[in-house]
């Protein structure tokens, strides 16, 4: 069994500010972990993801994620916020070794707002 | 590069009709995902395909039933809708690696609205 929960349903900064959002899993399996970001009307779109390798993964737009195995995290982190960046983010754990066709887990997401 | 193409983007449906979406996978990518995202909540994982088969399945209603086809596209079939019908529904797919794990590209999604 996995699950996924997200800390903070909402969060606000200023523009320039670091953004970090907190993400803590659970899972049966050695983890998949990846986070999306689904701007208003639009898709999901894959920011990073970790398997086994690195436990420190860069994304796009500046984003990064680090992962802590003795805490069950991924929290996703940026230095300074773009107004662009208001959106809501999903954390999503998965199961690496299952077969194909495995199922995504989504935390409950967390919106982004950013202050001008 | 070639993503996940939906269609249709918006549709409009009258309770109990039929509606059906399409998904058509990045090329080459073997498996297929479904998911459906109500107003203001997480996507529900609905149900998936790897290599034309069933792989996985999740609260998807006895009234939708979906497959994939030979090129590996998908519809996602849905009957007798109901207001609660009404969602963004997603589609997604991968190239399964076995010990990489999957990465899964989403859709820009399907907005269904039932009247």
């Amino acid at each position: 069994a996995q699950s996924v929960t997200q800390l903070d349903s909402h969060v606000s900064v200023s523009e320039g500010t670091p953004v970090l959002l907190r993400c803590n899993y659970s899972s049966s399996y050695s983890p998949s972990l990846f986070w999306y970001v689904q701007h208003p009307n639009k898709g999901l779109q894959l920011l990073l993801k970790y398997t086994s390798a690195a436990t420190l993964v860069k994304g796009i737009n500046g984003f990064e994620a680090e992962f802590k195995k003795s805490e069950t995290s991924f929290h996703l982190t940026k230095p300074s916020a773009h107004m662009s960046d208001a959106a809501e983010y999903f954390c999503v754990v998965s199961d690496l070794y299952k077969a194909a066709g495995n199922k995504l887990t989504f935390g409950g997401g967390t919106r982004v707002l950013v202050k001008p | 590069a070639a993503g996940v193409i939906q269609s249709p983007r918006h549709l409009i449906k009258e309770k109990r009709e039929t509606a059906t979406l399409k998904c058509y996978p990045i090329p080459r990518h073997d498996t297929v995902y479904w998911y459906q995202q109500g107003p203001g909540q997480d996507p529900q994982f609905l149900i998936s395909f790897y290599e034309k088969m069933q792989s996985d399945k999740g609260s998807i209603p006895d009234r939708f039933s979906a497959q994939q086809f030979s090129d590996y596209h998908s519809e996602l079939n849905m009957s007798s809708l109901e207001l609660g019908d009404s969602a963004l529904y997603f589609c997604a797919s991968s190239l399964w690696a076995r010990g990489s794990g999957n990465t899964i590209y989403f859709g820009e999604g399907s907005w269904l609205t039932v009247v």
